[in-house]
């Protein structure tokens, strides 16, 4: 079946610092991928997508590319702030979402 | 436009008692999902409704049943609850659009 991969966490860097999170899928034909974002007692909030091979998500500053070759679509963002702590899940849509089990990220000033 | 709505927001049951989570979206989506989230587990799939009408069973299902009353709402119900089954529960529209969450616990 359909799995997502993710870096475990949790990951804590400095304001400014460039951030990454990788993800790895497995699935049958072509999954739409997505990250989304979670902040405490909130439900999850869509961050981006990509629909197809070398597609490039980006939204506030985060950005993840679709790389069919490498089943990846690992998220970046060159500088991080305080308010971008949270916690981050990859997942994938095939007909229905499958989900990575979160990697919580938090940033020090 | 509210998105998507989730009662009750907080529930406290005893193992045994029945009760039903409610979910409601104004998007006029056809997909509708239910979803537990357990800590360092992510987002585990128990039901699922591609449109009104049909439902299909996720990654989780037992001790679930959902019904999807019309296009608006998708509802989850737990008959005989249990303690395995405390968990925060999101209904979703869409891929995109998550409630806010319903915090459940079975003693």
């Amino acid at each position: 079946g359909d799995s997502v991969t993710q870096m475990e966490g949790p990951v804590t860097l400095s304001e400014e610092a460039f951030l990454t999170i990788n993800c790895t899928y497995t699935a049958t034909g072509y999954p739409s991928l997505f990250w989304y974002v979670q902040y405490p007692g909130e439900g999850l909030q869509l961050l981006l997508k990509a629909t197809k091979a070398d597609d490039k998500g980006s939204n506030k500053g985060f950005e993840a590319t679709y790389r069919k070759e490498t089943t990846s679509f690992h998220l970046e963002k060159g500088s991080v702030q305080v308010s971008d702590s949270a916690v981050y899940f990859c997942a994938l849509n095939a007909g229905k979402s499958t989900f990575g089990d979160g990697t919580t990220l938090t940033v020090k000033p | 436009n509210a998105g998507v709505t989730q009662t009750p927001k907080f529930q406290v049951l005893k193992t045994g008692q029945s009760m039903t989570l409610q979910c409601a979206q104004d998007m006029n989506h056809n997909s509708m999902y239910w979803y537990r989230q357990d800590p360092g587990m992510g987002l585990r799939l128990i039901y699922y409704s591609a449109s009104e009408g049909t439902t299909d069973k996720g990654e989780v299902p037992n001790g679930y049943n959902v019904s999807r009353l019309n296009k608006r709402e998708f509802s989850l119900r737990l008959e005989s609850a249990a303690p395995s089954q405390t968990s925060v529960y999101f209904c979703a529209s869409s891929y995109q659009y998550f409630g806010p969450g319903t915090r459940l616990t079975v003693l």
